[in-house]
């Protein structure tokens, strides 16, 4: 079943302590972004990756990290987590790097709380 | 830059009737539109999408969406509401210097009473 799968799906968690939250699609996609999502504000995208060795910000990358080692695998990385990054964050990922109109799949969200 | 405004955060109708949740944007470029839904704890989903062509897009569940240009907006509706349609609906653009990047807008969370 095509799919992007994110781990883990609930995190709580205290500032500054280092987390990582993992993005793996099956879909042979190039393309894949991560987004954190709030009320009101819809989702914001915070970082993106082209390709493999190809990552960018997005509209809100500060105190995140991004690495894209393997064409599968996006994780998310936050170095040491303050309270205004509880969030409910996606992962997303789409066909081709220059495919404005491809369509992006969502994973199923991972909601973090940091104390 | 882009932008996507959708207006009204709620928007209650009862069930069987018409559907309207209202999206309009901005863009430098022609822009590339969809609608997403989001099912309680789940993640996006994609309803539709315009990229070129016919300006009336057809998408799943029933939806639809028209890309008016002259007014910037790409609203969605349904003719008769379902109590399965309960949902948050989100209109996004992409395209030009952004590329694959979506741009949300804020969301529109529709109730469907019976």
């Amino acid at each position: 079943e095509a799919q992007v799968t994110q781990n883990p799906r609930y995190l709580i968690t205290v500032t500054g302590k280092k987390l990582t939250v993992t993005c793996s699609q099956n879909m042979n996609h190039e393309y894949m972004s991560w987004y954190r999502q709030d009320p009101g504000l819809g989702l914001r995208q915070i970082y993106y990756s082209m390709n493999v060795e190809v990552t960018d910000k997005g509209d809100v990358p500060e105190g995140y990290k991004v690495s894209r080692k393997e064409k599968r695998n996006f994780p998310l990385i936050l170095e040491s987590p303050s309270p205004n990054q509880t969030s409910l964050y996606f992962c997303a990922s789409s066909l081709g790097p220059k495919g404005s109109t491809d369509t992006q799949y969502f994973g199923p969200g991972t909601r973090l709380t940091v104390l | 830059a882009q932008s996507v405004t959708q207006l009204g955060s709620h928007v209650s109708v009862s069930e069987g009737a018409l559907v309207l949740l209202r999206c309009n944007y901005s863009s430098s470029v022609p822009p590339y539109l969809f609608w997403y839904v989001q099912y309680p704890n789940q993640g996006l989903q994609l309803l539709l999408k315009y990229t070129t062509g016919a300006t009336l897009v057809k998408g799943i569940n029933g939806f639809e969406a028209e890309f008016k240009k002259s007014e910037t907006s790409f609203h969605l509706t349904k003719p008769s509401a379902h109590m399965s349609d309960a949902a948050e609906y989100f209109c996004a653009v992409s395209g030009g210097n952004a590329g694959n990047m979506l741009t949300f807008g804020g969301g529109t969370r529709l109730m469907v009473k019976p």
